[in-house]
């Protein structure tokens, strides 16, 4: 199974800031790696995929890089509706399909 | 609209069963693998099941195997997730995601609450 480690748990900052949030994956996943978006009571919102490409309806602020067992998630300049909790998750080697334990990007 | 719609949950006695659906909306429902995701209370999201498009292959989690059975009807749209055995760590709020370039879309959950 891949574990995938997502790096810091909870990271602390202001409207305007950049965001960079960390995942990591225990063998290589390829570019086979997507990023979710979850607000408290909502259902998670896909944000990228294939490690680098933005879903559909994703602003430009949001991007992604990294392959093999390294990725990122920048936030370029927080708005306020992205204080949230950030997942990273990987669909290469399956199954399971696996999930990083979460990265809350808080105030 | 792309949707889907979860239903099922509720609270049910340990070792007790329970089937959740997961109607699907404005897509080609029977061209898309389709996944259940988990999340109890205050944790992480755990991936659960998946079904082929066509239910020729389906996978579980370790945690659920021999309890769980995902299948779904092409014909009404609708994905199952038939849970049996059900244990306290079974709480959660069960999603279903269409399986596209990760999982692309999510239904709005239904929450199961195994208790006596």
């Amino acid at each position: 199974e891949i574990v995938m480690t997502q790096s810091p748990a909870t990271l602390s900052l202001s409207p305007g800031e950049r965001a960079t949030l960390s995942c990591r994956a225990s063998q290589s996943v390829s570019s086979n790696l997507a990023w979710y978006q979850q607000k408290p009571g909502q259902a998670p919102r896909l944000l990228i995929y294939g490690a680098s490409t933005r879903a559909t309806g994703i602003p430009a602020r949001f991007s992604g890089s990294g392959s093999g067992t390294e990725f990122t998630l920048t936030i370029s300049s927080l708005q306020s509706e992205d204080f949230a909790v950030y997942y990273c998750q990987q669909y290469n080697n399956w199954p399971p399909w696996t999930f990083g334990q979460g990265t809350k990007v808080e105030v | 609209q792309v949707r889907l719609v979860e239903s099922g949950g509720g609270v049910v006695q340990p070792g007790r069963s329970l089937r959740l659906s997961c109607v699907a909306s404005g897509f080609t429902f029977s061209s898309y693998d389709m996944h259940w995701v988990r999340q109890a209370p205050g944790k992480g999201l755990e991936w659960v099941a998946i079904t082929w498009h066509d239910e020729s292959n389906k996978f579980y989690a370790e945690s659920v195997k021999g309890r769980f059975t995902i299948s779904r009807d092409n014909s009404k749209n609708t994905l199952y997730l038939q849970m049996t055995s059900l244990r306290a760590e079974d709480t959660a709020v069960y999603y279903c995601a269409r399986a596209y370039n990760g999982m692309d879309v999510w239904g709005q959950g239904t929450t199961v609450t195994v208790s006596s």
